[in-house]
């Protein structure tokens, strides 16, 4: 059964650049959520989108944006990183946020 | 507000005994209730589910989980743990009277399946 694709699975940056993860929803799952889980750390709630709406906002820094698109993508763009950005970024979906949320495999982003 | 508590950040067992990881929740109204297992450097790996009905629920991989109102508990048990059973379990809450569908986890707890 095909999963959340999430890309690139690592990314290395040096502070001050920019970021765009992106992330594939499951075909037909129509909301999207992203979560930043720092080293030892609980994954913490980041942004979400529905129908290409943002739906939810949480704890997204305002140098991190992200959209979803018509094909139900999303991406999220991080800008003038810092050091404490690096961490695993996830990205799940699920159809109208009734199912559960499927998880993707994560990129893991290293500012340095 | 919804929240997850996690009372232990680590649990032991020896393989082929019972495994009980403890979860608490808080929700302003009715709970839909989740337990998620994380292997190393992979994403979350959805396992179970509650959200109505039989408060014993079944999930994959011999897991399952029994959702108690009065306590606002939702306990993840296996009766008999294997070593591959070994990773990091997050339980997590979403609030269904919330117009936002996002969920809260907890820190998580470290299972170790000794041979």
């Amino acid at each position: 059964a095909a999963g959340v694709i999430q890309s690139p699975r690592h990314l290395i940056k040096e502070k001050r650049e920019t970021a765009t993860l992106k992330c594939y929803p499951i075909p037909r799952h129509d909301t999207v959520y992203w979560y930043q889980q720092g080293p030892g750390q609980d994954p913490q709630f980041l942004i979400s989108f529905y129908e290409k709406m943002q739906s939810d906002k949480g704890s997204i820094p305002d140098r991190f944006s992200a959209q979803q698109f018509s094909d139900y993508h999303s991406e999220l763009n991080m800008s003038s990183l810092e050091l404490g950005d690096s961490a695993l970024y996830f990205c799940a979906s699920s159809l109208e946020g009734v199912t559960e949320a499927f998880f993707g495999q994560g990129t893991r982003l290293t500012v340095v | 507000a919804q929240s997850v508590a996690q009372p232990e950040d680590q649990v032991n067992v020896a393989e082929g005994n019972p495994l009980t990881v403890k979860c608490t929740y808080s929700v302003s109204g009715n709970p839909y209730l989740f337990w998620y297992v994380q292997y190393p450097n992979r994403g979350l790996q959805f396992l179970l589910k509650y959200i109505t009905g039989d408060n014993l629920v079944k999930g994959s991989y011999g897991f399952e989980a029994e959702f108690n109102k009065s306590q606002t508990s939702f306990h993840l048990k296996k009766p008999s743990a294997l070593v591959s059973d070994s990773a990091l379990y997050f339980c997590a809450v979403r609030d269904l009277s919330s117009n936002d569908y996002k969920l809260s986890f907890g820190a998580g707890t470290t299972v170790t399946v000794r041979a």
